[in-house]
């Protein structure tokens, strides 16, 4: 069974640019989580979808935005991106979803954004 | 609101000898408990959670965790460490009602095992 797979793996953007990261969960994982980690601020949660739905979101800016598609891939995006956006994009997967919530996740590698 | 403190950012440790990694947590509702593990240039991998019943939990790699109620703990050990056990660990905990998934992290314990 294939894990979370994100693409891509890395990427180098400008100040001001945006940027799309994506997804592929677990066959048959509804819930799909994204994570930001940094040195400073460790890992924190963006948001979480289920069945296209977003049910979850972080304390991050409207810059940051996300979408789940019917087949479960999600995407991202960060809009004009700043130096501090610098960092792992993590995306993970849950076959827990409804009222099932236990927070066992399954992480792809990442998405390791340098913005200059 | 939920947090989880990580009473050490780094932990030597020579091989084959016992470890522990302390985890402290705060929480005004019931939560579940994770520890994931982080090797470099990886994602995280679920190492043991904590989701009721007996409150000493077997995960892979040989470690264990107990879960302290009274005193707010989830600390991670292992009787012997393995060179391959150097990594990142991550003490994590998600509310058992309307968690959605949403994982609220440690800061982490970074484990360097020595030979």
């Amino acid at each position: 069974k294939a894990g979370v797979t994100q693409t891509p793996r890395y990427l180098i953007k400008t100040r001001g640019q945006q940027v799309t990261l994506s997804c592929s969960p677990i066959s048959g994982h509804r819930s799909v989580s994204w994570y930001q980690q940094t040195p400073g601020q460790g890992l924190q949660f963006l948001f979480e979808y289920f069945s296209e739905t977003q049910r979850n979101k972080g304390n991050f800016p409207g810059r940051f935005s996300g979408r789940q598609f019917s087949n479960s891939r999600s995407e991202m995006n960060v809009s004009t991106l700043e130096l501090g956006d610098s960092a792992l994009y993590l995306c993970a997967s849950s076959s827990t979803g409804g009222t099932e919530n236990t927070g066992e996740l399954f992480f792809g590698e990442g998405s390791r954004l340098t913005v200059l | 609101a939920q947090s989880v403190t990580q009473l050490d950012s780094q932990v030597p440790v020579f091989e084959e000898a016992p470890v522990e990694l302390r985890c402290n947590y705060s929480s005004s509702v019931s939560v579940y408990l994770f520890w994931y593990v982080q090797y470099p240039n990886q994602g995280l991998q679920l190492l043991l959670k904590y989701l009721s019943g007996s409150t000493l939990v077997k995960g892979i790699n040989g470690f264990e965790a107990e879960f302290n109620k009274s005193q707010t703990s989830f600390h991670l050990r292992k009787p012997s460490v393995h060179i391959s056990d150097t990594a990142e660990y991550f003490c994590a905990v998600s509310r058992v009602s309307g968690g959605y998934n949403k994982l609220i992290f440690g800061a982490g314990t970074r484990l360097a095992v020595h030979p």
